[in-house]
């Protein structure tokens, strides 16, 4: 793939349930691929930097894992709470220096 | 904490009128970018600079220009307005390398042109 592609577009989950969403993105030249919360009304907040194949990492209830080798990562929220109700953008950086944004993954958490 | 700021929240203009946005952050940072979000499309980069007085084009730069007189100020300008402007634009910074490894981001500007 050509472009970054993120599923599904939006997201209507209860308090309290678990939920993934997926980045995929191009496996060729990769170097980093970043996962971003925004908020309404508030800048998009920096969650995770991930680099090397097989990562994972975990921020409180949200966790992220990547597979440089197939061009996917996977983000998930466990428990998921009304403050989790954001768009969730991923970013993959090539090693020309090539950024390219998804469209993002638009959650809402229904109390 | 590092902060980016932008002038507007809302900003409504004429078809044809010159827009000045404007973003200042208080971290020193080399690396400053302008971005646009429209739905179902990802960020998109229309300008970046990494250092006083020096520019370069994003990906879809035709309509606009910047400028980037003193580090912590960039601004983005649209010489004439058209209504497929109208879009959230995002600035951003970021002390490493021009490839935005880890960006700050303001709050962003919702333009509307009529």
């Amino acid at each position: 793939i050509l472009n970054v592609e993120q599923s599904p577009q939006s997201l209507h989950v209860q308090e309290g349930d678990s939920t993934n969403f997926t980045c995929s993105f191009p496996s060729s030249n990769f170097y980093a691929l970043h996962w971003y919360r925004w908020e309404t009304a508030k800048s998009p907040e920096a969650l995770f930097v991930m680099t090397l194949n097989g990562d994972e990492k975990k921020k409180g209830r949200i966790s992220a894992t990547l597979n440089t080798k197939e061009g996917y990562s996977y983000l998930y929220i466990k428990g998921s709470q009304p403050e989790d109700s954001a768009t969730y953008l991923c970013a993959s950086k090539t090693s020309y220096d090539k950024v390219i944004f998804g469209p993002g993954t638009s959650l809402s958490v229904i109390p | 904490d590092v902060k980016v700021t932008q002038s507007s929240r809302y900003l409504v203009k004429r078809t044809g009128e010159k827009v000045f946005l404007e973003c200042v952050q208080d971290m020193d940072h080399e690396n400053m970018f302008w971005y646009r979000q429209d739905p179902g499309l990802g960020l998109r980069l229309i300008y970046f600079s990494y250092d006083v007085k020096m520019k370069e084009k994003g990906d879809i730069p035709e309509g606009y220009s910047v400028s980037r007189e003193k580090k912590e100020r960039f601004s983005l300008i649209l010489e004439s307005a058209s209504t497929n402007q109208t879009s959230m634009y995002l600035c951003a910074s970021s002390a490493t390398d021009r490839g935005l490894p880890e960006a700050f981001f303001g709050q962003g500007t919702r333009l509307t042109v009529v």
